[in-house]
């Protein structure tokens, strides 16, 4: 069963222009980790975060969590046209097994 | 360079036949994973593997099966028992200790002809 869900399914944007996607789980985690995929290829780890902390930053990505509310959001600030892509958070199961939601579809365009 | 390396790239596979696809790591990682993907979708987990000669179910296990006999391999077995096997299948694999991201392999892509 999918844990993540993505909001939104598809974004649009001019580069230069931010990006925000949000993800919101149903139970409690461990830690939540976004992942980038570019169409055909395997996922890419971008960012992890625990659940104890509230806010990490790499490079242009900045990753919020909010375990009150069982949600995330990354930033992508100053986008570029490499960034085009699909993100994915995922959420620690009952193991060290991964839940994926469905997805953020990335366009933007030069 | 440290990596997974699945193979082959694309699959062919006819009604009725099992197909094995391969997923090989030399990062020394003791946990191993099989996701499907199928279009405009998530990664759903088929089975994970948290060390040698021991693995578990997870999501959509039916129609598939694995073999963890090498740390460094991960084997999944597409059965003639799995009715939609056309898919985008991917390896992953990470340390067990907690707080590691997974390293994905580059995917397999199987289609039923």
């Amino acid at each position: 069963s999918q844990q993540g869900e993505e909001d939104p399914q598809a974004l649009s944007i001019q580069e230069g222009e931010n990006a925000t996607m949000n993800c919101s789980y149903k139970t409690s985690i461990n830690n939540l980790q976004w992942y980038r995929q570019n169409s055909g290829r395997g996922l890419v780890h971008l960012i992890l975060i625990r659940s104890n902390e509230r806010e990490k930053h790499s490079g242009r990505l900045r990753v919020t969590l909010d375990t009150s509310k069982k949600s995330s959001s990354l930033l992508i600030t100053a986008s570029r046209a490499a960034d085009t892509a699909s993100y994915f958070c995922a959420t620690d199961g009952r193991g060290n097994d991964m839940r994926f939601g469905a997805g953020t579809r990335l366009t933007v365009k030069p | 360079d440290g990596g997974i390396t699945q193979s082959p790239k694309y699959l062919f596979r006819k009604e009725g036949q099992n197909v094995t696809l391969s997923c090989e790591q030399n990062l020394n990682h003791d946990a191993m994973y099989w996701y499907r993907q199928d279009p405009g979708q998530g990664l759903r987990l088929i089975y994970y593997s948290q060390i040698v000669n021991d693995f578990q179910k997870g999501d959509i296990a039916e129609g598939y099966s694995v073999s963890r006999e090498k740390k460094e391999s991960f084997p999944l077995t597409v059965t003639s028992a799995q009715k939609n096997p056309t898919a985008f299948y991917l390896c992953a694999s990470t340390p067990t200790v907690s707080g590691y991201g997974y390293t994905f392999g580059s995917g397999t892509r199987l289609t039923v002809v």
